[in-house]
């Protein structure tokens, strides 16, 4: 079964403090690795996806880093517009019954709170 | 582009009561996520739908739950009769496809369900 975990659970930082939020994953093959932000009472909003040990993305204050196990999401110089829930997420390889690829799994997020 | 629309966007019903929730997903995706989200258990996927068709209903909780998309730019989520422990937020996401460069999921702003 896919698992992912991420942690903090919650994070406050002051504006300006870089961090990293972490996020494990167990799955039987990556297909993909998926990192969304959620803003409260909005529906997740995708930030990056990552396919392969090394990868890296950027987007602003954001980058994203994957190894065989995990995913970082790092940010640097952090502003207060930037808080928010951090969602992870994994798609396996393989199919599912159906023959259809298998569908995303998501860990349960990181609250991040940057105070000004 | 007016994203993936999600009807209504609160709900507030009584136990035993039948409750529709509906979405217009972005024109021209072909497939289509139902997720329940809540504190306790997070995001997980509900169904979901591929050119109209279901493809993967396991994360339906129970025959309560009925999901139908009689063509691409809508589809519905039932439950009969609902129960105060469906209380979520439900939402609905479409993308392009199952294909690698498509994985990328449009959320809607969801349906806060409570049941009473």
């Amino acid at each position: 079964e896919d698992q992912v975990t991420q942690s903090p659970e919650a994070l406050r930082l002051q504006e300006g403090e870089s961090s990293s939020l972490n996020c494990s994953y167990t799955v039987s093959g990556l297909r993909g690795l998926f990192w969304y932000r959620q803003d409260p009472g909005k529906g997740p909003e995708f930030l990056f996806t990552l396919y392969s040990a090394g990868e890296e993305k950027e987007k602003e204050r954001l980058k994203a880093t994957l190894t065989k196990k995990e995913s970082f999401l790092h940010i640097t110089a952090p502003k207060p517009e930037d808080s928010a829930t951090y969602l992870c997420a994994v798609q396996a390889n393989g199919l599912i019954s159906s023959g259809s690829a298998r569908q995303l799994t998501f860990g349960s997020g990181t609250q991040l709170t940057v105070l000004p | 582009d007016a994203g993936v629309i999600q009807s209504p966007r609160h709900e507030v019903t009584e136990m035993g009561q039948e409750v529709t929730l509906r979405c217009k997903p972005i024109s021209g995706h072909n497939s289509l996520f139902w997720y329940r989200q809540t504190m306790m258990r997070g995001l997980e996927l509900l169904i979901y739908f591929n050119n109209n068709v279901p493809i993967d209903d396991s994360g339906m909780p129970e025959d309560r739950f009925s999901a139908k998309m009689p063509n691409a730019s809508f589809s519905t989520l039932k439950i009969q009769p609902s129960e105060p422990r469906d209380s979520a937020v439900y939402f609905c996401a479409s993308n392009l496809g199952s294909g690698r460069a498509y994985n990328e999921q449009f959320f809607g702003p969801g349906t806060r369900l409570t049941v009473l």
